[in-house]
């Protein structure tokens, strides 16, 4: 099956850094890319769609200015974590859609920890 | 809006027995359903859908899902439970159109605890 990539697995950072995660579709090409964010024991929540070659679409209530998206080519989309502060700890999951299926499944992720000291 | 609803926090069952996790819906027009697994520190791993077509949905891992359009349910089975299969699990659907395409709408998901 399709796989997707996320660097780094974990990342622990100060307060007032950015952070920047990548994701990846390894094995095929990702018009479209999803970041979403999950707390303990919850769902995932959407917080914007990337679309290779244009601007993310953001969720009501995500910050656009603070979690920065980048989709630069079919394979890789970046979420920047700027100005980190603790309330930003969270896991965040990417999923990516393939060019080439029907566009209903999405691949995700394995997810990075983030934890804003 | 386009959303699912998983009712149980978790669901216990013994290796061997048969396990169900619950999901309903609730749509606009033809649904298109999902299921995910997601184990510790994990991301989610896509374990069937629903389309069109046959309403029982085969899966991996021999998961198997049933979509009942009266009950508006598409509840996650498995005959013979294994102790392996202890995650959480989330029932998904697809979302409205937008520019960027169609996203997916969680449940709040289930955790499965499947004992020897």
């Amino acid at each position: 099956g399709a796989v997707v990539s996320q660097h780094p697995s974990r990342v622990i950072c100060k307060s007032g850094t950015s952070v920047k995660i990548e994701c990846r579709s390894l094995d095929f090409q990702a018009t479209t890319m999803f970041w979403y964010r999950q707390f303990p024991k919850q769902s995932l929540m959407l917080m914007a769609t990337s679309n290779e070659g244009s601007k993310a679409t953001y969720e009501q209530g995500v910050e656009k200015d603070k979690f920065l998206i980048n989709h630069a080519s079919l394979t890789l989309s970046t979420l920047t974590v700027t100005s980190a502060h603790p309330e930003d700890s969270s896991f965040y999951i990417c999923s990516a859609r393939d060019r080439d299926e029907a566009q209903e499944t999405q691949y995700f992720g394995p997810g990075t920890r983030l934890l804003v000291l | 809006a386009q959303s699912v609803a998983q009712p149980e926090d978790q669901v216990n069952v013994a290796e061997g027995n048969p396990l169900t996790v619950k999901c309903t819906y609730s749509v606009s027009g033809n649904p298109y359903l999902f299921w995910y697994v997601q184990y510790p520190n994990r991301g989610l791993q896509f374990l069937l859908k629903y389309i069109t077509g046959d309403n029982l949905v085969k899966g991996s891992y021999g998961f198997e899902a049933e979509f009942n359009k009266s009950q508006t349910s598409f509840h996650l089975k498995k005959p013979s439970a294994l102790v392996s299969d202890s995650a959480l699990y989330f029932c998904a659907v697809r979302g409205f159109y937008s520019n960027s395409g169609y996203a997916l709408n969680f449940g709040k998901g289930t955790s499965l605890l499947v004992t020897p």
